[in-house]
């Protein structure tokens, strides 16, 4: 069975400029949610979209955005980047239900703005 | 609210030391309960999991029990190595949504 599959794994992008990165869940998985990792801040909530919508959303300005298309697959999109936008960023699959799901995670993609 | 609080890193261990990883939650509901790691340079893995008040999540050594009564979830290995050197997080999953904690690092020392 295939793994969550995030593209791009790294990006230099610059101050400004806007940037999407791609996320491909597990099969059957309905549920992915993205989410900012930085040595300062730990392990930030972005949002969660199952079934096309967003179900949870953290507290993100608005220049970061997401969307899940119809096979699940979900691309999240930062516009006007700043510097404090680097990061890893992680996406997650689970089933989005019941007690016993999990979170599988992929490698994640390491974003540096300059 | 939710959220999960978990003991401040970083951690340093001898290797064969015995580690305890405290985490404690608040929950709107009934949550089931978590542990990930992740190594350097790659995602979250999960490490264990409960479900249940009282149910003891085991996986590589580690184990954690589901305390209700205490809102706890410790991590605890009786003799870590120098491979389990990663950060690792508590979680808990409450209606369809999963809370991280912040993360303790780990370093076992030879």
């Amino acid at each position: 069975k295939a793994g969550v599959t995030q593209t791009p794994r790294y990006l230099i992008k610059t101050r400004g400029q806007q940037v999407t990165l791609s996320c491909s869940p597990i099969s059957g998985h309905r549920s992915v949610s993205w989410y900012q990792q930085t040595p300062g801040q730990g392990l930030q909530f972005l949002f969660e979209y199952f079934s096309e919508t967003q179900r949870n959303k953290g507290n993100f300005p608005g220049r970061f955005s997401g969307r899940q298309f119809s096979n699940s697959r979900s691309e999240m999109n930062v516009s006007t980047l700043e510097l404090g936008d680097s990061a890893l960023y992680l996406c997650a699959s689970s089933t989005g239900q019941g007690r016993n799901t999990e979170a599988f995670f992929g490698q994640g993609t390491r974003l540096t703005v300059v | 609210g939710n959220s999960v609080t978990q003991m401040e890193g970083p951690v340093t261990l001898s290797e064969e030391a015995f580690l305890t990883i405290n985490c404690t939650y608040t929950a709107t509901g009934y949550p089931s309960l978590f542990w990930y790691v992740q190594y350097p340079g790659e995602g979250l893995q999960l490490l264990l999991k409960a479900t249940k008040a009282d149910d003891k999540g085991s996986n590589k050594g580690f184990e954690a029990t589901y305390r209700k009564e205490t809102t706890s979830f410790h991590l605890e290995k009786g003799s870590v190595q120098v491979s389990d050197s990663a950060v690792y997080f508590c979680a808990t999953l409450t209606g369809n949504q999963f809370y991280f904690g912040t993360g303790t690092s780990l370093t076992v020392i030879p």
